[in-house]
């Protein structure tokens, strides 16, 4: 079984939509991210959480929130779906006991806002 | 500000043509160096991390290697299912941010 998984894979919406997208893993890490990935523009830092009760925004937050309901769960959430949003969202994990704190990443979700 | 620049954005090369991907990198103080293969639609997947100048790693095919300013990628006689994009990215500690490249889109022909 994967490590990290995300869930949907797939999902289409509409503009205005809530939706949520679900992030699990048993790496048993700490730390989790989530990032967005377009064409031509490499992956953005969305959100990380360092632990259960700590959360951070990154670079591109704005339109989106997440919550971390454990140590193996963190979901993201688009609260008024917007097309500019279309794009691949990934999930990653890390250590940072592990030397240069890699990260592990999850199978993405493919997103389409019409 | 932590920057990376990867080169060729896209590279061609007939099976057996060995080459090298570009990872030019400037950080306030690397903690790591990583390198990703990413197939289409699917999320990245690790191959390598490089802590300081002078390290090498292999496996398989590819071999990393790694210096003050900048990380290869050399892949030697490659095969058409190496095809791929491959990412690169930094730690440079302070809040745990890693910066990525946009990548180096690599086809293989038979």
């Amino acid at each position: 079984d994967a490590d990290v998984t995300q869930t949907p894979r797939n999902r289409i919406t509409k503009t205005g939509k809530r939706i949520m997208l679900e992030c699990s893993q048993t790496k048993g890490h700490d730390r989790m991210y989530w990032y967005r990935q377009d064409p031509g523009l490499g992956l953005r830092l969305i959100y990380y959480s360092f632990d259960v009760k700590d959360i951070n925004k990154g670079e591109i937050s704005d339109g989106y929130s997440v919550s971390r309901q454990a140590q193996a769960k963190f979901s993201l959430s688009l609260e008024s779906a917007i097309p500019n949003q279309t794009a691949l969202y990934f999930c990653a994990t890390s250590d940072p006991r592990e030397g240069g704190e890699t990260q592990y990443f999850g199978p993405g979700t493919r997103l389409l806002v019409l | 500000e932590d920057q990376v620049t990867q080169s060729p954005e896209a590279l061609r090369l007939q099976e057996g043509e060995s080459s090298s991907l570009n990872c030019s990198y400037t950080v306030s103080g690397l903690r790591g160096l990583f390198w990703y293969r990413q197939d289409p639609g699917k999320g990245p997947e690790f191959l390598f991390t490089l802590y300081s100048a002078g390290e090498e790693k292999e496996k398989e095919r590819l071999k990393a290697t790694l210096t003050k300013k900048e990380s290869f990628l050399h892949i030697t006689a490659p095969k058409p299912e190496d095809s791929a994009t491959y990412l690169c990215a930094v730690n440079s500690g302070g809040y745990q941010k890693v910066t990525f490249g946009t990548g180096t889109k690599l086809q293989v022909i038979p």
